[in-house]
């Protein structure tokens, strides 16, 4: 089976511009989890799914960031408009139930400048 | 509130040798996960290992083993006979509220992670 696929695996944009980041969690897995991950602030949870429905969204930093997820193959990540503190590895992963543990994709390395 | 602690922000060793890393974590519930992940230097987060708050028995797994010990809320991790291809960053991580009855729970709060060198 294919593991979580992230895209695109870098981007570099300057700041002001829109940023969407994709996920396709592993088929069957009724749980999403978008992370970010920095030098100062380690890994974060920034929001996660159940059966496409938002669940807990208390980690997203801002208004600028949002996410969906319009079906149970995919699901995005927005950041509008992008500020140069957002760059940072962005990772997304999925997992069967709450028992079973999250397997992740290889991140989205953004750079914004 | 859940707090997980990595004291060991980086470790050096010599190939062969053995090391140890430390994970202390705090929770007031009674029902629990723990996890370790690798983070190799290519970037990507590989699950290793999860062990069940109810479930003391300590795990092997090739080079690798695990001690979980409640009474001493550890869950430290331990690789025999160190390779190179062993340096990687390693997350410890805690999942509280777990319910299937409800949508909370599986959040994953991770240790800021050690990072490990093996030398030739």
């Amino acid at each position: 089976d294919a593991g979580v696929i992230q895209s695109p695996r870098h981007e570099v944009t300057e700041m002001g511009q829109e940023v969407t980041l994709r996920c396709k969690p592993i088929s069957g897995h009724d749980y999403l989890f978008w992370y970010r991950q920095t030098m100062m602030r380690g890994l974060e949870l920034l929001i996660y799914f159940n059966n496409n429905v938002p669940i807990d969204d208390s980690g997203m930093p801002e208004d600028r960031f949002s996410a969906k997820m319009p079906n149970a193959s995919f699901s995005t990540l927005k950041i509008q408009p992008s500020e140069p503190r957002d760059s940072a590895v962005y990772f997304c992963a999925s997992s069967l139930d709450v028992y079973q543990p999250q397997h992740f994709g290889d991140g989205t390395r953004l750079s914004i400048l | 509130a859940q707090k997980v602690t990595q004291a060991q922000t980086e470790i050096s060793v010599v190939e062969k040798e053995d090391v140890t890393l430390d994970c202390v974590y705090e929770t007031r519930d009674t029902t629990y996960y723990l996890f370790w992940y690798k983070q190799p230097p290519s970037g990507e987060l590989v699950f290793l290992i999860r062990r069940n708050s109810f479930d003391e028995q300590n795990e092997i797994s090739g080079r690798y083993s695990w001690n979980f010990q409640k009474s001493t809320s550890s869950f430290n991790f331990t690789i025999t006979a160190s390779q190179v291809v062993d340096s990687a960053v390693y997350f410890c991580a805690l999942s509280e509220g777990l319910s299937l009855n409800n949508n909370a729970g599986n959040m994953l709060t991770f240790g800021g992670g050690t990072r490990l060198m093996v030398k030739p």
